[in-house]
């Protein structure tokens, strides 16, 4: 109940295209959802986080889309380019009670010039 | 000052040796954390302090021991590790003890001989 399930593992894109990535849940008390972007030989870094009261958020090029019914949310990288190249670590966690961050398995994104 | 800091960047050592790793923030931040990451993996839990004191410790052998003078400094000290303890140790940290929005140091990458 405490996984946190990410797809796919590596992933290739053309520059200019969409980087969709998938991760979904089992245990309906998480309710903070954040995207981490890891570069090689650095730490990850908060990229955008959602909560289940909205059912989207964007920052930029980057869109978490949030369905609570199917307890799945995904990332959206709009014009991806190829500084995106990093990877992906998809979390959830439950505020009340200080839950840890329950992490995905992370995807590699290569987006290709 | 938004960044947390690490040093040593990378550290190789004996297995007999003893050593610290070390980790500053300067946000005000009151939790704050150890996480383990070994190659193509998520990071993993280790230690996390509240407000100076041992909240979590995940089940870490006793080679490894933490330590937080202040509440701006972490130091995780190191002794008779084993070559499977190789990996990159993050420290992160957080407004307070909510699990969410932690803001993560680039790593030590240790090499244990």
């Amino acid at each position: 109940q405490q996984q946190v399930k990410q797809s796919p593992q590596s992933l290739i894109v053309q520059k200019g295209g969409i980087s969709i990535i998938n991760c979904a849940y089992e245990n309906t008390a998480f309710d903070y959802f954040p995207w981490y972007q890891q570069f090689p030989g650095k730490g990850p870094a908060l990229l955008i986080a959602i909560r289940p009261d909205v059912s989207e958020k964007k920052e930029g090029r980057f869109t978490i889309s949030f369905n609570k019914s199917a307890k799945q949310f995904s990332l959206h990288i709009m014009d991806s380019q190829p500084g995106d190249s990093a990877t992906y670590f998809c979390a959830a966690s439950r505020i009340q009670g200080a839950q840890k961050l329950v992490f995905g398995q992370g995807t590699r994104l290569t987006i290709n010039p | 000052d938004t960044e947390v800091t690490q040093t040593p960047k990378h550290l190789v050592m004996g297995m007999t040796n003893k050593k610290s790793l070390k980790c500053e923030q300067h946000m005000g931040h009151r939790a704050m954390y150890w996480y383990k990451q070994k190659a193509k993996k998520p990071p993993e839990l280790m230690f996390v302090y509240s407000y100076e004191k041992l909240s979590i410790n995940e089940s870490v052998p006793s080679r490894f021991s933490p330590e937080c003078p202040n509440s701006s400094l972490l130091n995780l000290h190191l002794h008779a590790l084993q070559p499977e303890d190789s990996a990159l140790y993050l420290c992160a940290s957080s407004q307070w003890l909510a699990y969410n929005e932690q803001f993560f140091g680039p790593g030590t990458r240790l090499t244990v001989l």
